[in-house]
């Protein structure tokens, strides 16, 4: 079974500044795709970045960036030039390729991010 | 229509009372998926449809819960004699199935809060 890690609980940045969560996953699988969800306080899950497996190319959605790393098992979200509107909990989610689209999502336990202005 | 439609976004049950949890997803998508999303953020997959028909249902606890996607009617996720453990948030979500892409995100509504006293 794959599992998904945040090691940080909780993390905060300045506005404007750059700030990176940490997500490492575990799988014996080859091809699978990873996903950043954002959940705000309305608690509405939304979708931030992905990446499939075999692109070695990292994704990138205007501040939001990530360094996917395979051989390590590590996929960290960027986010520059911080905004308030950043303030949320971000999971860090894995999904099979097996099946196609139906495959389940496993989440990691979530960062909390603070954004001072 | 074009998000995922759940109702209704708070339901208070007492305890060993019953529970029902509807979904809409978005038209054209053909699968459907429950998690629970626990007081520490945990997300716990509970099932997955593919149409009317069960995808994957390894995480559903089968002796209280139980769900339904038939067609042109809502998707249902039904608990009998809910326990407190049952408290969560109870997020619903859907996604396209594509022969050429099977990179689909899943696309969540606004979840059901479930509070059992």
């Amino acid at each position: 079974a794959q599992t998904v890690t945040q090691s940080q609980p909780e993390m905060s940045v300045q506005e404007a500044e750059t700030v990176t969560l940490s997500c490492t996953y575990d799988t014996s699988e080859s091809d699978y795709y990873l996903f950043w969800y954002k959940q705000p306080p309305s608690r509405q899950m939304i979708l931030v970045i992905r990446q499939e497996a075999y692109k070695q190319q990292n994704a990138t959605e205007n501040r939001f960036s990530v360094n996917f790393q395979k051989a390590a098992k590590s996929f960290s979200l960027k986010i520059s030039d911080s905004q308030l509107g950043d303030a949320a909990m971000y999971f860090c989610a894995y999904r099979s390729a097996v099946e196609t689209s139906g495959s389940r999502l496993t989440f990691g336990e979530g960062t909390q991010l603070t954004v001072n202005p | 229509g074009e998000e995922v439609a759940q109702t209704p976004k708070h339901l208070v049950r007492g305890e060993g009372q019953k529970a029902k949890l509807y979904c809409a997803p978005i038209k054209g998508h053909s699968y459907v998926f429950w998690y629970q999303q626990v007081l520490k953020n945990e997300f716990k997959f509970l099932i997955s449809f593919q149409n009317e028909n069960v995808f994957d249902e390894t995480g559903m606890p089968k002796e209280r819960f139980s769900a339904k996607c038939l067609p042109n009617s809502p998707c249902s996720l039904e608990i009998q004699a809910t326990k407190l453990e049952d408290s969560a948030v109870y997020f619903c979500a859907s996604s396209l199935w594509s022969a050429r892409f099977s990179n689909q995100p899943q696309h969540f509504g606004d979840g059901t809060r479930l509070s059992i006293l």
